[in-house]
């Protein structure tokens, strides 16, 4: 089985500042994805990030960057330059692969980021 | 390009009521997941489907069934409503094959 560790409960920051929102995962299969998704209020998962497993660089979506330290087990996000719009949940996820399938995604307990102006 | 479309948004049930959920996936998605998150808690992956067939399943009870029809679109099925069951329930398309998961706005469903 897979477990997501996310051991930031809550995050202030002030806005135009880094975020570095950490993740940890387990997992025993050597081909799995890592996404990191954001959740305002209203609910919506908005996906912001993936990684491969087998990816050799770390993945960039805008402002948001990913730090995957495979041997550690770490998948952190990193947002530059925060915005008062980026206050929301943050979980982080991991899907493993195997038998030519994918399994469901398993969550962390989330992360909630408050940007302070 | 429409995203994934969830409904109802809001709705309340008793408990031992039945209730179903609805999904359209993504333009150009065949394969849809459903995921019940609890209040203050991360989403919990309910099943898989693909070519209309269920093709994984989390640990729930089989209370929770679904469907997936020929146009990919989703039902999710609930018996035997419990105030446990009350959620956001969320359902998510991808392409088999890809690894970029869309997820809808979600379902808020409520056991009273």
């Amino acid at each position: 089985a897979q477990k997501i560790t996310q051991t930031q409960p809550g995050m202030f920051v002030q806005e135009k500042e880094a975020v570095t929102l950490d993740c940890t995962y387990d997992t025993s299969d050597p081909s799995y994805g890592l996404f990191w998704y954001k959740q305002p209020s209203s609910g919506e998962m908005i996906f912001l990030i993936y990684q491969g497993s087998y990816d050799q660089q770390n993945a960039t979506e805008g402002r948001y960057s990913l730090n995957f330290q495979k041997a550690r087990k770490s998948a952190n996000l990193v947002i530059s330059a925060s915005q008062l719009g980026d206050s929301a949940m943050y979980f982080c996820a991991i899907r493993v692969y195997s038998g030519g399938g994918a399994d469901g995604l398993t969550f962390g307990k989330g992360t909630h980021l408050i940007i302070q102006p | 390009d429409a995203g994934v479309t969830q409904s109802p948004t809001h709705l309340i049930k008793t408990r031992g009521q039945q209730v179903t959920l609805r999904c359209s996936p993504k333009s150009g998605h065949d394969t849809v997941s459903w995921y019940q998150q609890a209040l203050g808690q991360g989403p919990q992956f309910i099943f898989q489907y693909y070519e209309e067939e269920e093709r994984q399943r989390g640990n729930f009870p089989d209370r929770f069934s679904g469907h997936q029809f020929p146009n990919y679109s989703s039902e999710l099925n609930v018996n035997a409503l419990l105030l446990g069951d009350s959620a956001l329930y969320l359902c998510a398309s991808t392409l088999v094959g890809g690894y970029t998961i869309y997820f809808g706005e979600g379902s808020w469903l409520t056991v009273v």
